[in-house]
């Protein structure tokens, strides 16, 4: 079984819309917990750590569920440069930060 | 720009020859990161550096491959008798702490 695993997608979403997707992990002793943004051929950046109580950055909210360990992104008026694959990431130990990530999930906003 | 490089960006090479991979991470940064990415998939975590010292090794890094952080600078990545199923991303990623910044990766390709 996979540590990560994710909803490839596509989803394929018009401007402004709202998109919601999610990632489930296998470990339950899982420390940390972030989304990354991958553009096609490019590296992964971090879009935003995913915190117990939920956050916000903008347009983009994130939820953790512990107890049926899954992570959840929600993209709220969705834009044309939100095209990209959401890697859903975990980090397994307090001790070092060794990533490890889902398949993605790929987002298509279209005008 | 995250700052951490990598070179070749580009590397095509026939089945058995040896390459090597270079990372030089952001210069404040002590934690050093090889992940590979295929088609399709997030990347999987090979190895990490803090400072000079190798501490943690995937078994999916085979006695053919082999990294190397002399002086806790940049990073080395040498794959030797590649084989075409060693066709991927290598991605390097340095962090002070638990916030990884990647660099944009060498694709290798194995004829």
């Amino acid at each position: 079984r996979k540590e990560v695993e994710q909803d490839p997608g596509p989803f394929n979403v018009p401007e402004g819309a709202t998109v919601a997707f999610n990632c489930t992990y296998s470990n339950s002793a899982s420390q940390s917990f972030f989304w990354y943004r991958q553009d096609c051929r490019k590296e992964p950046k971090l879009l935003m750590s995913v915190y117990s109580s939920g956050n916000e950055d903008g347009r983009f909210t994130a939820q953790l569920n512990r107890a049926s360990q899954y992570i959840s992104l929600l993209i709220r008026d969705s834009k044309l440069s939100d095209s990209a694959t959401y890697l859903c990431v975990v980090t397994l130990s307090s001790n070092d930060y060794k990533l490890s990530f889902g398949a993605g999930t790929t987002v298509t906003v279209r005008a | 720009d995250t700052g951490v490089s990598q070179d070749p960006r580009h590397k095509i090479t026939k089945r058995g020859q040896n390459v090597t991979f270079r990372c030089d991470p952001i210069s404040e940064h002590n934690r050093l990161y090889w992940y590979r990415q295929t088609l399709g998939q997030g990347p999987e975590f090979l190895t990490y550096f803090q400072n000079e010292a190798q501490l943690e090794k995937s078994r999916l890094l085979s006695d053919r491959f082999s990294a190397e952080r002399p002086k806790g600078s940049f990073s080395t990545l040498e794959i030797q008798r590649t084989e075409q199923g060693d066709s991927a991303m290598y991605l390097c990623a340095s962090s002070p702490s638990d916030t990884q910044y990647f660099g944009p990766g060498t694709r290798l390709t194995v004829l």
